[in-house]
């Protein structure tokens, strides 16, 4: 298995509140990725990254921005948190463009 | 804008029965076509992936998938389902973004739950 881990696991927390999650790889992948699951919705790209520092955003970026200031860790904030982003967020790694992605076990987030 | 159509939610199957998963796909050029399973509470396990070349490709517990242009579809079979192969099973379209990398668009999924 890819070498990625997500933090944390679970969360709950209140609306208006920040919060980050992290996701940390060892395998030295330049692409990263996060993807948030929603029931009916499958899996949908919320921004990634193609190296340090270089990221864009995805179809579902609003409300979320990121961060990588070094290559194994991708971070992804939600500034201001509101109940619609409650969801499963998965990172993916991936080593190039013509390259499947590897996903992490994923962060179950509520939003209260 | 790519797009994944997994007609059917939920199949079952009794164990040792055969299995196809249906996957449509709309993409203007050539696609990278995936499938990945899901057990409950787990991150996404890749299966197999089509790029290009030999339109049937084989992957991981004895799945395969085959890539049909002219009907737009990436079907994933296996020909004797075992009980632990009950999970969700979501069929992707990598298309190539701006700074590289690909974007993965997926389907809705399939639930497959398989009757001893």
């Amino acid at each position: 298995d890819a070498g990625i881990t997500q933090s944390p696991r679970h969360k709950v927390t209140e609306t208006g509140t920040p919060v980050t999650l992290r996701c940390h790889q060892t395998e030295n992948h330049r692409y990263m990725y996060w993807y948030r699951q929603d029931p009916g919705h499958g899996l949908r790209l919320i921004h990634y990254s193609y190296g340090v520092k270089d990221t864009d955003k995805g179809e579902v970026s609003d409300g979320y921005s990121v961060s990588r200031s070094k290559t194994e860790d991708f971070l992804l904030t939600l500034e201001s948190a509101t109940s619609s982003q409650t969801s499963v967020y998965f990172c993916a790694i991936s080593e190039g463009t013509a390259n499947e992605q590897f996903f992490g076990p994923g962060t179950r987030l509520t939003v209260l | 804008a790519q797009s994944v159509t997994q007609p059917d939610i939920h199949i079952t199957v009794s164990e040792g029965a055969s299995l196809e998963l249906r996957c449509n796909y709309s993409y203007g050029a050539t696609p990278y076509l995936f499938w990945y399973v899901q057990s409950p509470g787990q991150g996404l396990q890749l299966l197999l992936k089509y790029f290009s070349g030999d339109t049937l490709v084989q992957g991981i517990k004895g799945f395969e998938a085959e890539f049909k242009r002219s009907q737009s579809s990436f079907n994933l079979r296996k020909p004797s389902v075992h009980w632990s192969d009950a999970a969700e099973y979501f069929c992707a379209v990598g298309a190539r973004l701006t700074g590289g990398g690909n974007k993965l668009t997926f389907g809705t999924g399939t639930q497959l739950k398989v009757e001893l």
